[in-house]
C-alpha cells in the first residue's frame, strides 16, 4: 500500500478555507485518495475521493496535482463544526476487490472563532 | 438518512468476560466491517465480512474474536474473553460498494475492561 504523509495539526479561522496537504508519492497509477474525516471520538466519516481528476462535493474540494503525489483537500468556508482529524488514504482502484481502508494519525484540524 | 447504529455505546466488563458487541448496517449494503481505535491511536482494521463469511481479517483479529450476522440484519463482533488491551472504541461499517472505498461508520461502542 502507498504511504501518505499529512502535518499532524493545523489551525484555521472560522470562515477562512481550511487546505490540508496530503504527500502520497509512491502512489501508483491504479490507486485512489481517499479522505475521511473523525470528529471527536465518533466513527470515521467519508469526505471526497478521486483519481486524478479535482473533484467537489458539498462538503470538500479535493485538489490533485498532475504527478499524483500529492493532493490537497479544501473546506471552503470552515467552521467550529470541521474541527476534527483528517485522513488522507490511498487505495487500490474498483478492479481490485474487496479493499480494506489504513487510517494514519491524520492531520487534526482546529477550527477557532 | 440511513445510518450504521451501534450498541451498545458503552461497555465495561470485567477481564475473561465474554462481549459481545452489536451493529446494524445501512439496510441495502452487504459488506461489513469491524474496526477499533484504542484510546489516543491510529483507527485500526479488524476484519471484513461478505456473504456471511470473513473476506479478510487482521493480525489482531485472533481465536478471541469471532464475527457472524446471525438474523440478516445484526451484525455482532464477539471477544470471547477480554483482556485489558481490548478496552478501545470498536466502529462498525459497512458499504454498498466496497471497491468504491466508501465506508459509512456508526458512532462506535466503546469497551472498557477492568
Amino acid at each position: 500500500d502507498a504511504k501518505t504523509t499529512q502535518p499532524p495539526s493545523m489551525d484555521c479561522a472560522e470562515g477562512r478555507a481550511a487546505n490540508l496537504p496530503c504527500n502520497h508519492s509512491t502512489i501508483s497509477g491504479n490507486e485512489y485518495v481517499y479522505w475521511y474525516r473523525q470528529i471527536h471520538s465518533q466513527g470515521p466519516q467519508y469526505i471526497i475521493h478521486g483519481l486524478k481528476n479535482n473533484e467537489t462535493n458539498e462538503m470538500a474540494s479535493l485538489i490533485i496535482t498532475e504527478d499524483r503525489k500529492s493532493s490537497t483537500l479544501i473546506l471552503p468556508h470552515a467552521t467550529l463544526r470541521d474541527t476534527a482529524v483528517y485522513y488522507c488514504i490511498v487505495r487500490p482502484s474498483m478492479n481490485t476487490g474487496f479493499q480494506k481502508l489504513v487510517f494514519g494519525t491524520g492531520t487534526r484540524l482546529l477550527v477557532s472563532p | 438518512e440511513p445510518e450504521v447504529t451501534q450498541t451498545p455505546s458503552h461497555q465495561v466488563t470485567q477481564m475473561g468476560q465474554e462481549v459481545i458487541l452489536r451493529c446494524v448496517p445501512i439496510s441495502n449494503h452487504l459488506y461489513f466491517y469491524w474496526y477499533r481505535q484504542i484510546l489516543g491511536q491510529k483507527v485500526e482494521f479488524l476484519v471484513s465480512f461478505y456473504n456471511n463469511e470473513i473476506s479478510e481479517k487482521s493480525e489482531i483479529f485472533d481465536d478471541q474474536f469471532s464475527v457472524e450476522r446471525p438474523d440478516g440484519s445484526n451484525f455482532t463482533l464477539k471477544i470471547r474473553s477480554t483482556k485489558l488491551e481490548d478496552s478501545a472504541m470498536y466502529f462498525c461499517a459497512s458499504t454498498e460498494r466496497p471497491r468504491a472505498g466508501e465506508l459509512f461508520f456508526g458512532e462506535g461502542s466503546r469497551l472498557t475492561v477492568l
